[in-house]
């Protein structure tokens, strides 16, 4: 069956650190994949999309990668800082009419 | 703000109770969606509409019932629901382009609607 994973756990880091948060997926063939942020209570808020084509993309702070072999995206916060502590989703292109989103993952930045 | 506005932010309704979600899109965009999202679950796609036409009906129930009068406006009627189909209830636009195929650009989303059916 197709399945995206997000690590349902929390991350928890120290301010000033580098967050790494992973998509992972099967049965997919995603031409793009898209990052999200939510803040509880609110909707999602899109951050950046990658290509299959692309291998890195980077915002600000924000760096995404999109490993089609590996079906892996890695979805980086560098310097972080609690404003950024959110749950961040990845949605991926399946070709259907609408994108297909993981559970997410919540990031907790202690200061 | 994103451009997507959806009232009420809150309801509470009971299992005999017919409510309405009301969603508007300030985007100008031609497509426009509904998600539900539970606690610990992925947002579960319910709703397609593009360019008006529902062009998707993800097996929801049919006390779930979507109308779109116009692109601009998205509605969730809803009637005889059950305690399971608490969740937040969000509203979603793009832009998509006409021809068939093409990839799914940003979705802008709006504030939700939390929905508890007691």
């Amino acid at each position: 069956s197709q399945k995206i994973e997000q690590n349902s756990e929390a991350l928890n880091i120290q301010e000033g650190k580098t967050a790494t948060l992973t998509c992972n997926y099967t049965n997919y063939s995603p031409a793009y994949l898209q990052w999200y942020r939510q803040d509880p209570g609110r909707g999602p808020v899109f951050l950046l999309l990658i290509r299959e084509n692309e291998k890195e993309k980077r915002k600000e702070r924000l760096k995404v990668t999109f490993d089609t072999t590996l079906k892996q995206s890695l979805f980086h916060i560098t310097a972080s800082q609690p404003a950024d502590s959110a749950t961040y989703l990845c949605a991926l292109d399946t070709g259907r009419r609408a994108l297909t989103f993981g559970s997410g993952t919540r990031l907790q930045v202690q200061p | 703000e994103t451009g997507v506005t959806q009232t009420p932010r809150h309801l509470v309704m009971g299992m005999t109770n017919k409510k309405s979600l009301k969603c508007e899109q300030h985007l100008g965009h031609n497509a426009m969606y509904w998600y539900k999202q539970s606690a610990k679950k992925p947002l579960e796609l319910m709703f397609v509409y593009n360019f008006k036409e529902q062009t998707e009906n993800n097996s929801v129930p049919s006390r779930f019932s979507p109308e779109c009068p116009n692109s601009s406006h998205l509605f969730l009627h809803l009637h005889t629901l059950q305690p399971e189909d608490s969740a937040l209830y969000l509203c979603a636009s793009s832009q998509k382009p006409p021809q068939q195929g093409t990839r799914n650009t940003e979705a802008f989303f709006g504030q939700g609607t939390r929905l508890t059916v007691v």
